[in-house]
């Protein structure tokens, strides 16, 4: 079983907040995710780390940053947010090995956010 | 084209029979190749990862890979109504990143 949390799990904001999303991985995985995803759609890879000090910006524009001082934890920040921001986010992590059983990706929870 | 492609459904099969759910990807070079569940609201879940051509069993589930093809499916056996959720097909490409399908809803018929 995955060990990957997320907080908050729920959010209700006012627009113009700045937030930070939190995910944290046990696992001692390399690369991290950011994904986002409206109900019953598709999911859109927002942000992604390959390590500490490595950050990168997905395939969705996105107007959130991220930030991978440790290994261990990847936060998102939104830091003025708008009602287009409502969404859940998901955050996953894999193992920087290719190979068999060893590039898997496992999600957490999400966080489910909405902004007035 | 789309990297990754899955029919959007949603797929009916009633209850007891044998769900197929298929899945085209568009870079050849692709090795991993994953089938994750994800339930309303839910985060997805890892249900089967396949890296080499053929059929790979875990329980109910069987993943089937022709990469000559470019084709990845994933049947499912005696169908339950706890299997239905939108399952979701992942690709690893040529540049590393694993790149998602849209999902295909199944429902199960009691």
């Amino acid at each position: 079983e995955a060990d990957i949390y997320q907080t908050p799990r729920y959010l209700v904001i006012g627009t113009g907040k700045k937030i930070t999303l939190e995910c944290s991985q046990t696992m001692g995985h390399d690369k991290m995710y950011w994904y986002q995803q409206d109900p019953g759609m598709e999911l859109h890879l927002i942000h992604y780390s390959y390590g500490v000090n490595s950050t990168e910006k997905g395939d969705l524009s996105s107007e959130s940053t991220v930030s991978r001082i440790r290994t261990e934890h990847f936060p998102l920040t939104l830091e003025s947010a708008r009602p287009s921001h409502t969404s859940q986010y998901l955050c996953a992590s894999s193992d920087i090995h290719r190979g068999q059983g060893t590039d898997t990706q496992y999600f957490g929870p999400g966080t489910r956010l909405t902004v007035l | 084209q789309k990297e990754v492609e899955q029919n959007s459904g949603p797929l009916s099969v009633p209850e007891g029979a044998i769900a197929s759910l298929n899945c085209t990807y568009s870079d050849r070079v692709s090795q991993s190749f994953f089938w994750y569940r994800q339930y309303s609201g839910k985060s997805p879940e890892l249900i089967m990862s396949i890296y080499s051509n053929g059929d790979k069993e875990d329980g109910r589930f069987t993943a089937q890979l022709n990469k000559a093809s470019q084709y990845v499916s994933l049947l499912i056996r005696d169908s339950q109504p706890s299997d239905s959720a939108t399952y979701l097909c992942a690709v690893r490409n040529r540049d590393d990143k694993i790149i998602f399908g849209k999902g295909t809803r199944l429902h199960i018929l009691p």
